[in-house]
């Protein structure tokens, strides 16, 4: 949806090296989600955020969550190819009614 | 396990014919939607529902038609008046308290 955009489009790494994909609105997010997909599969849920400023990790991922909760990151640290695949952001826009869409996906490729 | 189930997973239909999708979940989600993927795309909102009998139109309920008549429940119809069928669909709930987003391992649609 173009009211969640993602950024890079698409972006190839070497492995071992640091990322950063970004989820931006001009509305208020209220609940955040990052999901990976590989290609053909169903989501695999990464996390969640609600909270202004609020960061969140798993294993050598991070997702922030600005303080105006119209911007969000996920970075990974230390690349590997396992981490290959489209990454997804979510969030609901309709100020808590409900409403989720999504972004229109960040495809990532890591090289060994 | 509680969890979503979305049937069938794959799906053949002639072109002119509807087709409704299962989407079933035993988590006691209010809240269900409807998303359509496609190739190298994002996840695009067909319909959502808050609550058992009632629904919105996300941003591509054009061709598409939805109930819920039960909480657990949440089928989708690919009406003949879809201009282009063929996709990847996508059941999710959410809760209510948490805002955790399940998603069920999809349904892929070819229409020949």
């Amino acid at each position: 949806s173009q009211e969640l955009e993602q950024s890079p489009q698409s972006l190839i790494v070497q492995e071992g090296k640091n990322l950063t994909i970004n989820c931006t609105s001009s509305k208020t997010l209220y609940g955040l989600y990052w999901y990976k997909q590989k290609y053909g599969e169903g989501l695999i849920f990464l996390m969640m955020l609600q909270k202004g400023g609020e960061e969140k990790s798993h294993e050598k991922i991070t997702a922030k969550l600005d303080e105006k909760k119209q911007q969000s990151s996920l970075h990974i640290t230390a690349s590997q190819p396992s981490h290959a695949g489209t990454y997804l952001c979510g969030a609901d826009i309709s100020g808590g009614y409900n409403k989720l869409i999504f972004g229109a996906g960040t495809r990532l490729a890591v090289h060994p | 396990d509680g969890g979503i189930t979305q049937s069938p997973k794959y799906l053949f239909r002639k072109e002119g014919q509807n087709v409704t999708l299962s989407c079933e979940q035993n988590l006691n989600h209010d809240a269900m939607y409807w998303y359509r993927q496609d190739p190298g795309q994002g996840l695009r909102l067909i319909y959502y529902s808050q609550i058992v009998n009632d629904f919105q139109k996300g941003d591509i309920a054009e061709g598409y038609s939805v109930s819920r008549e039960k909480k657990e429940s949440f089928p989708l119809t690919v009406t003949s008046a879809q201009k282009n069928p063929t996709a990847f669909y996508l059941c999710a709930s959410r809760q209510g308290t948490t805002g955790e987003l399940f998603f069920g391992e999809g349904s892929r649609l070819t229409v020949l």
